[in-house]
């Protein structure tokens, strides 16, 4: 079953104790993304991966770190994470937009809920 | 910003009925798509419609895309109790390479 996974799915932590979600998805998408999503705000990116050891910043990448050394996998890393990072984050995938130029139909894995505390 | 912005915010129906909710935003586009998510889950891709295409169908589901007004409208035809979700339009703008969400509509139907 294509599918993109997180985990965990809920963590509740303490300021400054460093953390990572990890992300994979079984498509073979070159493009993958993290998101968090807030109440009134909608979903906003953090970071992108274009392909292996691609990454880029999107809107709101402060306080988070990202990698990409396979294609399945791009872990989210919070080095010392604060209050304000706590919320509900998203992990996705699609085919590349480089050779289009067009970003694809995402396909979103089921969230992780995150409480620093 | 670029960020589309859905109207209403909330929308509560009876079961049958139809539902509109529209999307504007301010950039030209590459695509606009819509995505539903039930509470707390992830998104799920709905349609996409291309900047060249003005009105898409798929099943119960109605885009239109107006690029010289930039807004976008859903429609959910005979809804049912099942469709009770938030939905968010997304654009893919510019050389960005990346979608811009907006803050989504929150759709209620009753039983």
């Amino acid at each position: 079953e294509a599918q993109v996974t997180q985990n965990p799915r809920y963590l509740i932590t303490v300021t400054g104790k460093k953390l990572t979600v990890t992300c994979s998805q079984n498509m073979n998408h070159e493009y993958m993304s993290w998101y968090r999503q807030d109440p009134g705000l909608g979903l906003r990116q953090i970071y992108y991966s274009m392909n292996v050891e691609v990454t880029d910043k999107g809107d709101v990448p402060e306080g988070y770190k990202v990698s990409r050394k396979e294609k399945r996998n791009f872990p989210l890393i919070l080095e010392s994470p604060s209050p304000n990072q706590t919320s509900l984050y998203f992990c996705a995938s699609s085919l590349s937009p480089l050779a289009s130029g067009r970003v694809y139909e995402q396909y979103f894995g089921p969230g992780t809920r995150l409480t620093v505390t | 910003s670029q960020q589309g912005e859905e109207d209403p915010q909330a929308l509560s129906i009876q079961e049958g009925e139809n539902a509109t909710m529209n999307c504007s935003y301010k950039t030209s586009i590459n695509n606009l798509q819509w995505y539903r998510q039930n509470s707390g889950r992830g998104l799920v891709h709905l349609i996409l419609i291309r900047s060249n295409e003005r009105e898409k169908h798929s099943g119960r589901l109605r885009v239109t895309l107006d690029t010289s007004k930039k807004s976008s409208s859903l429609l959910i035809t005979a809804s049912r109790a099942a469709d009770t979700a938030s939905y968010f339009c997304a654009t893919d703008w510019g050389s960005a390479r990346q979608l811009t969400f907006g803050s989504g509509t929150q759709l209620t139907v009753l039983p």
